[in-house]
């Protein structure tokens, strides 16, 4: 799978949207990019994955570039509840042979302040 | 969404002593289920991925022996930390995909292990 670089920390104020940037420069063709989240002391929490088109859905939005080796997560009005360890991560699509576990990064940081 | 349901969500053990780690899939039968540990201020590593009614696949440098599994029906995968020693208190995480979603993971929420 590729690598991917996000930023250590990040800071939003409540109520604004907060942008999460991942480089992903060396993406294959049949990779997808996924974003998980980890509250504190919790387990890892799906957000959103695309392959090459620009996603949306109750939780977040996900911009891919025309190029695909960077993309930006988007919370819209994002809440002190979405403080969290958020983790790009890149992998091949699902292709019937039987899932696989997710290889994680160290993620970003995200403090909404108050 | 699938649940994942992990139990206990924290446990304190005596160095020596064995401790069990169940993960159940609430909804949803899974044929695979992932272990994954987390130490204090680190990304998740995955263990090793449990197969239902087959041996569990590990990853490089995790003991076979140490940290055994069993994947014994759809819906329940138990992690047993053989003879504890400080060193393993850490946060064990399981996780799984429902037929249908294998390009999600749904994770458990977490046990915490400390060992004395």
């Amino acid at each position: 799978d590729a690598k991917t670089t996000q930023p250590t920390s990040m800071d939003c104020a409540e109520g604004r949207a907060a942008n999460l940037p991942c480089n992903h420069s060396t993406i294959s063709g049949n990779e997808y990019v996924y974003w998980y989240r980890q509250i504190h002391s919790q387990g890892p929490q799906y957000i959103i994955h695309g392959l090459k088109n620009n996603e949306t859905n109750e939780m977040a939005s996900l911009i891919i570039t025309e190029d695909r080796k960077s993309s930006t997560l988007i919370l819209p009005h994002a809440t002190l509840r979405d403080t969290a360890v958020y983790y790009c991560i890149v992998r091949a699509g699902y292709s019937g042979g039987g899932a696989d576990g997710l290889t994680f990064g160290k993620g970003t940081h995200l403090i909404i302040q108050p | 969404g699938a649940v994942v349901s992990q139990h206990p969500s924290w446990v304190i053990c005596k160095s020596g002593t064995s401790v069990k780690i169940e993960c159940r899939s609430l909804d949803f039968q899974a044929t695979t289920m992932f272990w994954y540990r987390q130490f204090p201020k680190q990304s998740l590593m995955l263990m090793a991925t449990s197969n239902e009614g087959s041996k569990a696949t590990y990853e490089q440098g995790v003991e076979k022996d140490k940290f055994l599994i069993n994947h014994a029906s759809l819906t329940l995968s138990t992690l047993t930390v053989t003879s504890a020693h400080p060193e393993d208190s850490s946060f064990y995480i399981c996780s799984a995909t429902p037929p249908g979603q294998l390009e999600k993971l749904f994770f458990g929420s977490g046990t915490q292990l400390s060992v004395l």
